[in-house]
């Protein structure tokens, strides 16, 4: 039973456009959510995470939002570069730490220059 | 800025053979993680340790064994390694079991045949 689904395995942007990633959760008890990026050969590193108190959280070319009643996010990301493309994971968390933590399986993006 | 390490990068088992995956991480942070990924799959906990001195299972523990050997340093068994360990492993740590935003290592690469 996957808590967190992430049901595009992949994605193809060209550059300058804007990228939308999307996640749905089935756990109404989830509270925080983060989006983690992972390069090929390389360990997953954390990009931008919201609280359930927040329907909006951004950082620069990052923005995830949040829709609780529907409990779904997404990640934009805009301009989408050609070095954005990676796998990203989505991930939840419902408030027992991290050792709780909820991942995706992933969607890989491909930003074409 | 080394961050999370992990040993080896690669490796290749025989079936019933063990081996000890060795992490260490140099951000002073009291809890660690042993992720595995699987194709297709999200990131799915194998143990962690909260803090120094204790250990505990994650969503799937059967075949491994964890030591906490200090502060710095958590590493994972494999007592008799099996064919469907085949995985890419990832170490990751936090500041703190609440602090969802974890810190990964580059993984190692493992087959068993």
């Amino acid at each position: 039973d996957q808590q967190v689904k992430q049901n595009s395995p992949s994605l193809s942007v060209q550059e300058g456009r804007i990228s939308i990633l999307n996640c749905d959760y089935t756990n109404s008890m989830f509270d925080y959510f983060l989006w983690y990026k992972k390069y090929p050969a390389e360990g997953p590193t954390f990009l931008i995470s919201i609280s359930s108190i927040k329907d909006k959280n951004e950082d620069g070319r990052f923005t995830v939002f949040l829709n609780k009643s529907a409990k779904h996010l997404s990640l934009h990301i805009v301009p989408s570069q050609p070095g954005d493309s990676a796998v990203y994971f989505c991930a939840a968390s419902g408030g027992g730490g991290s050792e709780k933590l909820v991942f995706g399986k992933g969607t890989k993006l491909t930003v074409n220059p | 800025n080394a961050g999370v390490t992990q040993t080896p990068k690669f490796q290749v088992l025989k079936t019933g053979q063990s081996m000890t995956l060795q992490c260490a991480q140099d951000m002073n942070h009291n809890s660690m993680y042993w992720y595995r990924q699987d194709p297709g799959m999200g990131l799915r906990l194998i143990y962690y340790s909260a803090s120094e001195g204790t250990t505990d299972k994650g969503e799937v523990p059967n075949g491994y064994n964890v030591s906490r050997l200090n502060k710095r340093e958590f590493s994972l068994r494999l007592e008799s390694a099996a064919p469907s360990q085949t995985s890419v492993y990832f170490c990751a740590s936090s500041e703190m079991t609440a602090n969802e935003k974890l810190f990964f290592g580059s993984g190692t690469q493992l087959s068993v045949l």
